[in-house]
């Protein structure tokens, strides 16, 4: 089945530098990647997700950028803030398969003033 | 904004005793929903239901657990006879019409079997 990795499990980063996060799939048959940011006490919320037939997808700050042929995808956040502190995961799923989500591990990110 | 609801947001029970975790979708989502996350790791998918049934079930998923959907609004997983590796925080989410994509979680009960 498929098996997701995620890296790194803790990234410090100084207010409005970039933050980088990613994450690698097993199952070449996977075709959609979403991100999810959870902050204390909360559920994980979807930021941004992406489909196989798309290299690259932005909103604002957050982008996302898949590479089918190495089985990997990453989260970008630039020009972070200290409401960007949280745990983020990438997940990754099949929609002609196994009806579910396969989850990385989770980053917890720390944005320091 | 329209969010998924989870109650309790804490659980502790006894082994052997029985728990129903609640939910309440969000209420056009057709796909409904139960992860669970074990302290320290992965988040990890147990069930799916649509239209009154299972769609998918994870090998965790044994016949110790059940959902329901009772009424119009509420979501429910129920451990028969808890053990002490069911103790994670579980999380409920729906979606709105079609399976994986675009999941919507609650907040999550946290179950602890003692």
């Amino acid at each position: 089945g498929e098996n997701v990795e995620q890296h790194p499990s803790t990234l410090s980063v100084q207010e409005g530098d970039s933050a980088v996060i990613k994450c690698t799939y097993s199952d070449s048959a996977s075709n959609y990647f979403p991100w999810y940011k959870q902050e204390l006490g909360k559920g994980p919320q979807l930021i941004i997700d992406i489909r196989s037939n798309v290299g690259e997808k932005k909103d604002q700050r957050i982008a996302v950028t898949l590479n089918k042929t190495a089985k990997h995808f990453s989260l970008h956040i630039t020009e972070t803030q200290p409401e960007d502190s949280a745990v983020y995961f990438c997940a990754a799923s099949w929609d002609q398969g196994a009806q579910k989500l396969v989850f990385g591990q989770g980053t917890r990110l720390t944005i320091n003033p | 904004e329209p969010e998924v609801t989870q109650t309790p947001s804490h659980q502790v029970t006894q082994m052997g005793q029985e728990v129903i975790l609640r939910c309440v979708p969000i209420s056009n989502h057709l796909y409904f929903y139960w992860y669970r996350q074990i302290l320290g790791q992965k988040v990890e998918f147990l069930v799916s239901f649509y239209n009154n049934e299972i769609s998918e079930k994870s090998e965790i998923f044994d016949d110790q657990f059940s959902v329901e959907r009772p009424d119009g609004s509420n979501f429910t997983l129920k451990i028969r006879s808890t053990k002490l590796e069911d103790s994670a925080m579980y999380f409920c989410a729906s979606s709105v019409w079609t399976t994986n994509e675009k999941l919507f979680f609650g907040s999550g009960t946290q179950l602890s079997v003692l």
